[in-house]
């Protein structure tokens, strides 16, 4: 089962506009992690937050982690038609293996 | 900057054929990872690998197989590819698992079995 789940599942906005994402996960994490994927691409690291943090900047990326809640938070600010893209988070499963468990993702569309 | 190189971007095979995905990683990670992507059910693991000629089962490891020879090659095979095996097939690597570090994809390869 997926350890993540996003919301919304899809987002649609203007240039220049902020877009928020979320995620709520199930176990316990030692970090969480957002990807962001170009449609038809690989995905591509974005930034990771670990269980003792609670606020992460990364230029116009902000992530927000509640472990009470078991939930993050993506906020990309002032977009730009180039965000246009498929976001997951993940986590890591309990087993010390590396694995990465996905969420389904948001689909944010930035429109020009 | 880490690269991840997959051998084809776009696949077409026909029912019962074996294929073979391979992925490359010149970071001298441990850690590599098969996925498979479908529209509605996100990234599910198929396979893994933290060390040469060692493999884990993911989720989904039921029709294919996997071959680790070298550590920064990791291939997937297909045995005998079913139309259901059509898919977007995405390959990762990361560093130290003890440290749960981040995952770099490659370009991911589409696959269409006839």
């Amino acid at each position: 089962s997926q350890q993540g789940e996003e919301d919304p599942q899809a987002l649609s906005i203007q240039e220049g506009e902020n877009a928020t994402m979320n995620c709520s996960y199930k176990t316990s994490i030692n970090n969480l992690q957002w990807y962001r994927q170009n449609s038809g691409r690989g995905l591509v690291h974005l930034i990771l937050i670990r269980s003792n943090e609670r606020e992460k900047h990364s230029g116009r990326l902000r992530v927000t982690l509640d472990t009470s809640k078991k939930s993050s938070s993506l906020l990309i600010t002032a977009s730009r038609a180039a965000d246009t893209a498929s976001y997951f988070c993940a986590t890591h499963g309990s087993s010390n293996t590396g694995k990465l468990i996905f969420g389904q993702g948001t689909t944010l569309q930035v429109k020009p | 900057d880490v690269k991840v190189t997959q051998s084809s971007r776009y696949l077409v095979k026909r029912t019962g054929e074996k294929v073979f995905l391979e992925c490359v990683q010149d970071m001298d990670h441990e850690n590599m990872f098969w996925y498979r992507q479908d529209p509605g059910l996100g990234l599910r693991l198929i396979y893994f690998s933290y060390d040469v000629k060692m493999k884990e089962k993911g989720d989904i490891p039921e029709g294919y197989s996997v071959s680790r020879e070298k550590k920064e090659r990791f291939s997937l095979i297909l045995e005998s590819a079913s139309t259901n095996q059509t898919s977007m097939y995405l390959c990762a690597s990361s560093g130290d698992r003890q440290y749960q570090e981040t995952q770099y994809f490659g370009p991911g390869t589409r696959l269409l079995v006839l």
